[in-house]
């Protein structure tokens, strides 16, 4: 069965330092895709970054990129130059097989930003 | 901008009742799905439907189900709620087909108290 896992249950990091959160997966499918969502205290999931496990490069999306090692089966977040508004629970998800865009999520990392 | 809104964010029932939780996009999007989030255990699949009422269970289906007789409306029954049953419900929505993936939206979230 697919699996995602995120060992830190939280993190901190200064405002406007770099920080990276952990996920590894498991899955047997040759074709996979990851996400990371991003949930603020108000708790809506937002959409952070995709990585398809074909694709040549790491994702990017302004200050979030994929540092994707498709080896180690780890796809970590990096966040550079954190802003105080970065404070949320973060997830890791990926996409499970049989269609449908359905997702299996890890347990989330909780980051704070501290001034 | 896709919108997937959700009846209630607060919602506190008694053990016994029957709980409708519904949620509605505006994106004619083809899949949605429901989650409950609890801490330390990430987001679970509920349920899942890829068409009107077409609908298939996820992870954790016991003590719930689903109607999709619309395709923008998908709604999550608790047929007798239990304390167990206090839990965060998120739903989301996506398109299907391609490209080879689709983003999942969320709604705003639901908080549910069964007393």
């Amino acid at each position: 069965a697919q699996k995602i896992t995120q060992t830190q249950p939280g993190m901190f990091v200064q405002e406007k330092e770099a920080v990276t959160l952990d996920c590894t997966y498991d899955t047997s499918d040759p074709s996979y895709g990851l996400f990371w969502y991003k949930q603020p205290s108000s708790g809506e999931m937002i959409f952070l970054i995709y990585q398809g496990s074909y694709d040549q490069q790491n994702a990017t999306e302004g200050r979030y990129s994929l540092n994707f090692q498709k080896a180690r089966k780890s796809a970590n977040l990096v966040i550079s130059a954190s802003q105080l508004g970065d404070s949320a629970m973060y997830f890791c998800a990926s996409l499970l097989s049989g269609g449908y865009n359905k997702l299996i999520f890890g347990a989330g990392t909780r980051l704070a930003v501290h001034p | 901008d896709v919108k997937v809104t959700q009846s209630s964010r607060y919602l506190v029932k008694r053990t016994g009742e029957k709980v409708f939780l519904e949620c509605v996009q505006d994106m004619d999007h083809e899949n949605m799905f429901w989650y409950r989030q609890d801490p330390g255990l990430g987001l679970r699949l509920i349920y899942f439907s890829y068409d009107v009422k077409m609908k298939e269970k996820g992870d954790i289906p016991e003590g719930y189900s689903v109607s999709r007789e619309k395709k923008e409306r998908f709604s999550l029954i608790l047929e007798s709620a239990s304390t167990n049953q206090t839990s965060m419900y998120l739903c989301a929505s996506s398109l299907d087909g391609q490209p080879s993936y689709n983003e999942q939206f969320f709604g705003p979230g639901t908080r549910l108290t069964v007393l």
